[in-house]
């Protein structure tokens, strides 16, 4: 699976939309790109998935860049619940029986008043 | 709520003792796998079961094994346990899809905290 590389923490003030970026420049045409976070102490939280059109779903938007070599999560209204480390993983598609995820370290987002 | 559900929750062993840990995984979701957490680092991927069997398998060694039951539910065993066995044991849940770019979903439970002494 490809490698990621996400900045180890940001902040964003509550209310804001944060965007955490994520670069995967070696991603292969069949890898997804995924985002779960974790919260201190829980198991990760799927949030969402694509290949190379943008997704929204009820929790963020993902967008992919045309050559699908980064990606930025939008949480589009922060709140202080969304505090937590943030990973972005690139998955191979197709797999079937596959489930396997590699984590890195993430981004360490703290949401402020 | 993500559906899968994991025992105990926290635990306390002593080295060379032996451990398992249950996970029963989402509705009609047939592949599970477990992941090791430990303090501060990101989850790693020790094994997965699909029907049954294991069909992938992480860093780690012989002394870490699992099993599926036919209802999908699964265990980790984990013998002759040793200080850095201290972790966070995540149990994830998915539906095996099939073909090209299929992205499925995969949850994780809560984990069970287990620490060596």
């Amino acid at each position: 699976d490809a490698k990621t590389t996400q900045p180890p923490s940001m902040d964003c003030a509550e209310g804001r939309a944060a965007n955490l970026p994520c670069n995967h420049s070696t991603i292969s045409g069949n890898e997804y790109v995924y985002w779960y976070r974790q919260i201190h102490s829980q198991g990760p939280q799927y949030i969402i998935h694509g290949l190379k059109n943008n997704e929204t779903n009820e929790m963020a938007s993902l967008i992919i860049t045309e050559d699908r070599k980064s990606s930025t999560l939008i949480l589009p209204h922060a709140t202080l619940r969304d505090t937590a480390v943030y990973y972005c993983i690139v998955r191979v598609g197709g797999t079937g029986t596959a489930s396997k995820l590699t984590f890195g370290t993430g981004t360490r987002l703290q949401v402020t008043l | 709520e993500t559906g899968v559900t994991q025992s105990p929750t926290h635990l306390i062993k002593t080295r060379g003792q032996q451990v398992t840990l249950r996970c029963s995984s989402q509705s009609g979701h047939n592949t599970v796998s477990w992941y090791q957490q430990a303090l501060g680092q990101g989850p790693q991927f020790i094994f997965q079961y699909y029907r049954e069997e294991e069909n992938g398998r992480g860093n780690f060694p012989p002394r870490f094994s699992g099993l599926q039951f036919p209802n999908y539910s699964s265990e980790l065993n984990v013998n002759a346990l040793e200080l850095d066995d201290s972790a966070l044991y995540l149990c994830a849940s998915s539906h095996a899809l099939q073909g090209p770019f299929s992205g499925n979903t995969i949850y994780f439970g809560e984990g069970s905290w287990l620490t060596v002494v």
